[in-house]
């Protein structure tokens, strides 16, 4: 089955106690993003990936950090987490940014987390 | 500076009648509008989409409406049904803009439609 696999789906944490969520994804695709969903303000853009090695700052990268070192995983890492990053974070993927922009971008089920 | 907004946090419809979710957005740049649905413990998922080359795309119950000189969308649900009780998600892209904006969906904020039986 085609999918996005995030984990862990749910974490609370404390603040500065650094953490990764992991983004795996079995479609061979080219395009990786993860986007955070927080009230009033919809999805924002934290960083994406264009192919392996090739990552960029989206719209809130503060914070975060990212790696693509295999096409399949892309990784979202919060070296020092703040309260503030309490938010539920998507992975999505696309074959390539082409067809994300078209619609073609598939989302992981995501991954709530809270800092204390 | 919010791109894309949906302005109703929610909207309450009966079954059987019209939902109609509007979007607005400001950059001129964007030429492709989607509408993503999404579930509570789910991700997001694709449900329509229009090019800036049309102004209307039906896709059985679902119509998206563009009005690009108002800079405004629409999607309209008919019949409505208890199942399309979800938040729904307005996005737009610049997909023949290069650097930044490729491969990029700007999203509104969400609107939660529920459908009562």
């Amino acid at each position: 089955e085609a999918q996005v696999t995030q984990n862990p789906r749910y974490l609370i944490t404390v603040t500065g106690k650094k953490l990764t969520v992991t983004c795996s994804q079995n479609m061979n695709h080219e395009y990786m993003s993860w986007y955070r969903q927080d009230p009033g303000l919809g999805l924002r853009q934290i960083y994406y990936s264009m192919n392996v090695e090739v990552t960029d700052k989206g719209d809130v990268p503060e914070g975060y950090k990212v790696s693509r070192k295999e096409k399949r995983n892309f990784p979202l890492i919060l070296e020092s987490p703040s309260p503030n990053q309490t938010s539920l974070y998507f992975c999505a993927s696309s074959l390539s940014p082409g067809t994300a922009n078209t619609g073609e971008l598939f989302f992981g089920e995501g991954s709530r987390l809270t800092v204390l | 500076d919010q791109q894309v907004k949906q302005n109703s946090p929610s909207l309450s419809v009966q079954e059987g009648r019209i939902s109609i979710l509007n979007c607005d957005y400001t950059n001129s740049m964007f030429d492709y509008f989607l509408w993503y649905k999404k579930y509570p413990a789910e991700g997001p998922t694709f449900l329509i989409s229009i090019s800036s080359i049309k102004d209307k795309n039906e896709d059985g119950r679902f119509t998206v409406f563009l009005n690009k000189s108002a800079k405004h969308l629409s999607l309209h649900i008919v019949p409505s049904q208890p199942g399309d009780s979800a938040v729904y998600f307005c996005a737009a892209s610049a997909s023949h803009a290069g650097g930044t904006s490729y491969g990029k969906l700007t999203f509104g904020q969400g609107t939660i439609l529920t459908v009562h039986p």
